[in-house]
């Protein structure tokens, strides 16, 4: 059974402070994929990396995929209240299965 | 366009009692999810549909959960009877196909009491 990992579940800091969230498995994904999720709405897609090393910067926002394609990251630069929000990793199995991870947390303070 | 749509967008119930849920996906969209999310957790698949073929409902307690698809457009998931532990949300998602990108629906939030 492929899982993911996320890291931290919570997070909360103060506005303009980085942050880095890691997403791991043990199992190689074909792609992976980070969504954003607001209360009382669906996931919403940020990125989709599929190449191992693969980096992806999106404003503030910074995705890397793993070179062995097992673990991803994502760096968030000078944080603002708007970043608050549920943030998954989701990776496409070899079934072709879109599989999440529990999410992190984000809460920016003002 | 519109995007994925879900009715109802809440739901209370007593246990034991039936609820269902319905979808809509974005026009073109072949392939159709539905998930199930508890608070603070990601989503985890139900059931996946290829038009009107469930092609992956190996997740979906079928004791008392059921889905339909019939014209392969919009779908209706079902819970009979509700246990307390049904209490989630339930996220709908479409895709043009199996390898793109799935949209999702804003979900529908049961809480059973």
């Amino acid at each position: 059974t492929q899982l993911l990992e996320q890291s931290p579940q919570f997070l909360s800091i103060q506005e303009g402070e980085n942050l880095t969230v890691y997403c791991n498995s043990s199992s190689v994904f074909s792609s992976l994929q980070w969504y954003r999720q607001e209360p009382g709405e669906g996931p919403v897609l940020l990125v989709t990396v599929v190449t191992g090393g693969e980096v992806k910067k999106l404003k503030r926002l910074t995705f890397q995929f793993g070179d062995a394609r097992k673990d991803s990251s994502l760096h968030i630069t000078a944080a603002q209240p708007g970043d608050t929000g549920l943030y998954l990793c989701a990776g496409t199995s070899n079934t072709g299965k879109l599989i999440f991870g529990q999410g992190t947390t984000l809460q920016v303070k003002p | 366009e519109a995007g994925v749509v879900q009715s109802p967008r809440y739901k209370i119930i007593e246990k034991k009692q039936p609820v269902a849920f319905w979808c809509n996906p974005i026009s073109g969209h072949n392939t159709l999810y539905w998930y199930l999310q508890n608070l603070g957790q990601g989503p985890e698949l139900l059931i996946r549909y290829e038009n009107e073929e469930a092609v992956d409902d190996s997740q979906l307690p079928k004791d008392r959960f059921s889905a339909e698809r019939l014209k392969g457009v919009d779908s209706t998931l079902k819970i009979q009877p509700a246990e307390l532990g049904d209490s989630a949300v339930y996220l709908c998602a479409s895709s043009f196909t199996p390898g793109h990108i799935q949209y999702f629906g804003a979900g529908t939030r049961l809480s059973v009491l």
